[in-house]
């Protein structure tokens, strides 16, 4: 249990629907990230929230829309997916400002199967 | 962040040390060395981090070589859980500066 909770763990969807991930921690953190893992590659920073503000979007495609309503929680909204899309989704939070020593929490993911 | 280079996989045998090598030959001098580790189907994990001091805790130690170029992440008495991938990251400890993951070293603790 690292405090950061992830659901759904795992999503099949058609590539008209929409759907969203959702995280929440409760370690008192004030960043919260997402991160892709294909099949063999090494995990991607997709966007990063410091203080429920964006502070990146390492150029994702605009089918992938994060929300950040407050600092414990974190959706990303899916729409119009490929299937190059399916991949783990990775949801982690940490400090942030001066206090950012680099430990990121991670959660268990959300598996994501675009058919 | 300076590229880390380690070995795409090694085994070790259960209740052995395991010796985790990472190559980072062009780090600069305020950069720190993090390790991570992904067990299968999870997200990683957080393990240690050091900048030139050798370091310890429960998990694991992380010796720091005196030119700074390499690490070594040592697991003192492996178990089966600890198989998994484990990823060496530098890192300037900067709120703008994120972790970026590579490819990692597949450890494979057998019985």
């Amino acid at each position: 249990e690292t405090g950061v909770t992830q659901t759904p763990r795992h999503l099949v969807m058609g590539m008209t629907n929409k759907k969203s991930l959702k995280c929440e921690q409760h370690l008192g953190h004030n960043a919260m990230y997402w991160y892709k893992q294909s099949a063999k590659k090494p995990l991607e920073l997709m966007f990063v929230y410091n203080f429920k503000e964006q502070t990146e979007n390492n150029s994702v495609p605009s089918r992938f829309s994060p929300e950040c309503p407050n600092s414990s929680h974190l959706f990303l909204h899916l729409h119009t997916l490929q299937p190059e899309d399916s991949a783990l989704y990775l949801c982690a939070s940490s400090l942030s400002g001066l206090s950012n020593t680099g430990e990121l929490f991670f959660g268990e993911g959300s598996r994501l199967t675009v058919l | 962040d300076a590229k880390t280079t380690q070995p795409p996989s090694m085994d070790c045998a259960e209740g052995r040390a395991a010796n985790l090598p990472c190559n980072h030959s062009t780090i600069s001098g305020n950069e720190y060395v993090y390790w991570y580790r992904q067990i299968h189907s999870q997200g990683p994990q957080y393990i240690i981090h050091g900048l030139k001091n050798n370091e310890t805790n429960e998990m694991a130690s992380l010796i720091i070589t005196e030119d700074r170029k390499s690490s070594t992440l040592i697991l003192p008495h492996a178990t089966l859980r600890d198989t998994a991938v484990y990823y060496c990251i530098v890192r300037i400890n900067n709120a703008g500066n994120m972790l970026t993951f590579g490819g990692g070293t597949r450890l494979m603790v057998k019985p």
